[in-house]
């Protein structure tokens, strides 16, 4: 059963969309984070968000951004979709013990 | 500056014998450490952990040992079980900070 939720699974889109990924968690953590990952590449953290109207850039250069308007909710937006932005990204939260991440979102940008 | 590093990206081992998955890492103030598993379209998931205090923790068939003096940590799996086969990610953090990840490596496990 997963405590955190990350919407949709896969997509597929045309250049110049706006989109948004959806990340919510059941847990009440005020930790939360978005990593992308390409195969065979190392978690980059692209945003983060240490609570409520909280959010900060992280090690690697994203044209997304993010917005933390409730504890639960965390989502991404590209405003405008190239195919560089194609890769999979993974929302997390934590507590004390480590993270807890979301099943990903594939996103493929065309 | 990748801090967490795995420098090997994949390893086939044969079922029964023992896996043995490496990371080093350069931050000296790290103190807690984790390994992650990841199957195909799914997020990471939790499976050990270590803190500095410690050179050894076991569970089941998954070990971690922890050289701080090299800076290095292995995850051992023994048996090997080709359900087993997946990406397995080394992270670590300092004092509760946000955790830096290596960039995995992939298991496969041949029955």
């Amino acid at each position: 059963e997963a405590d955190i939720y990350q919407t949709p699974r896969y997509l597929v889109i045309g250049t110049g969309k706006k989109i948004t990924l959806e990340c919510s968690q059941t847990m009440g953590h005020d930790k939360m984070y978005w990593y992308q990952q390409d195969p065979g590449m190392e978690l980059h953290l692209i945003h983060y968000s240490y609570g409520v109207n909280s959010t900060e850039k992280g090690d690697l250069s994203s044209e997304s951004t993010v917005s933390r308007i409730r504890t639960e909710h965390f989502p991404l937006t590209l405003e405008s979709a190239r195919p560089s932005h194609t890769s999979q990204y993974l929302c997390a939260s934590r507590d004390v013990s480590g993270y807890t991440f979301g099943s990903g979102t594939r996103l493929t940008v065309v | 500056d990748q801090q967490v590093k795995q420098n090997s990206p994949s390893l086939s081992v044969q079922e029964g014998r023992i896996s043995i998955l490496n990371c080093d890492y350069t931050n000296s103030m790290f103190d807690y450490f984790l390994w992650y598993k990841k199957y195909p379209a799914e997020g990471p998931t939790f499976l050990i952990s270590i803190s500095s205090i410690k050179d050894k923790n076991e569970d089941g068939r998954f070990t971690v040992f922890l050289n701080k003096s090299a800076k290095h940590l292995s995850l051992h799996i023994v048996p090997s079980q080709p359900g087993d086969s997946a990406v397995y990610f080394c992270a670590a953090s300092a004092q509760n900070n946000d955790m830096r990840f290596g960039a995995g490596t992939r298991l496969t496990v041949k029955p």
